[in-house]
């Protein structure tokens, strides 16, 4: 069975702060992806990264960036300067090569940026 | 741009009443999905299609039904709708390569849908 859990519900920042956002995972196969969603009040999930189980090399996208460690089952997303349009639920997401196409979500951050 | 497009994006229906969804896509992706989101949860997966292979959740509802007439277009049938049918239906794509790193999925904007 695969798991995911974010455990902060909801956070709320002002503007300008840095804000990361917690996943952990939880699954038996060997080789496994993990993704992020945004999905901000429009409705639309929009894919902002995959990190492979094999590299766990982190990345930086802008603003953003991502913390992948297998050892502690995390794969966390840090948002630097944060800004009003960050403001959105931020899903992440595990695919194992067990599970061929499924997509095991977890249950969402709902992210707000004061101005 | 290609893309995944859900039509209409806010439905209305009566208790009871059939009513269809669609998605089509330009991306020539062999996977689509049906996700069913209720208010402050997770997309659930409700079936997807792996080229015309169709692959049911083993706890959705009799009620949805779908058909996928070609790779582009995908419908989602909900024949009966209840009140518990209210929610976000979004449609995905994804293509399935002999490198499984590319197998994220893209999504259409959803379709919203209410029952009355």
């Amino acid at each position: 069975a695969q798991k995911v859990t974010q455990a902060q519900t909801e956070i709320s920042v002002v503007e300008k702060e840095d804000v990361t956002l917690d996943c952990v995972y939880e699954t038996r196969d060997t080789t496994y992806y993990l993704f992020w969603y945004k999905q901000p009040p429009s409705g639309e999930l929009v894919f902002l990264i995959r990190r492979n189980s094999f590299d766990e090399q982190n990345e930086i996208s802008g603003r953003y960036s991502w913390n992948f460690q297998k050892s502690t089952s995390s794969f966390n997303f840090t948002i630097t300067a944060s800004q009003v349009v960050d403001s959105a639920v931020y899903f992440c997401a595990l695919r194992g090569e067990t599970s061929g196409s499924r997509l095991t979500f977890g249950e969402g951050t709902q992210l707000t940026v004061n101005p | 741009d290609a893309m995944v497009i859900q039509n209409p994006r806010y439905q209305v229906t009566q208790f009871g009443k059939p009513v269809t969804l669609s998605c089509s896509q330009t991306l020539n992706h062999n996977v689509m999905y049906w996700y069913q989101q209720k208010s402050s949860q997770a997309p659930k997966l409700l079936f997807h299609y792996y080229d015309k292979d169709f692959n049911n959740e083993a706890d959705t509802p009799d009620n949805f039904q779908s058909r996928r007439p070609n790779t582009s277009f995908c419908f989602l049938d909900i024949r009966s709708p209840g009140l518990g049918d209210a929610a976000m239906y979004l449609c995905a794509t994804s293509r399935t390569t002999g490198d499984p790193t590319y197998n994220e999925q893209f999504f259409g904007p959803g379709t919203r849908l209410t029952v009355l």
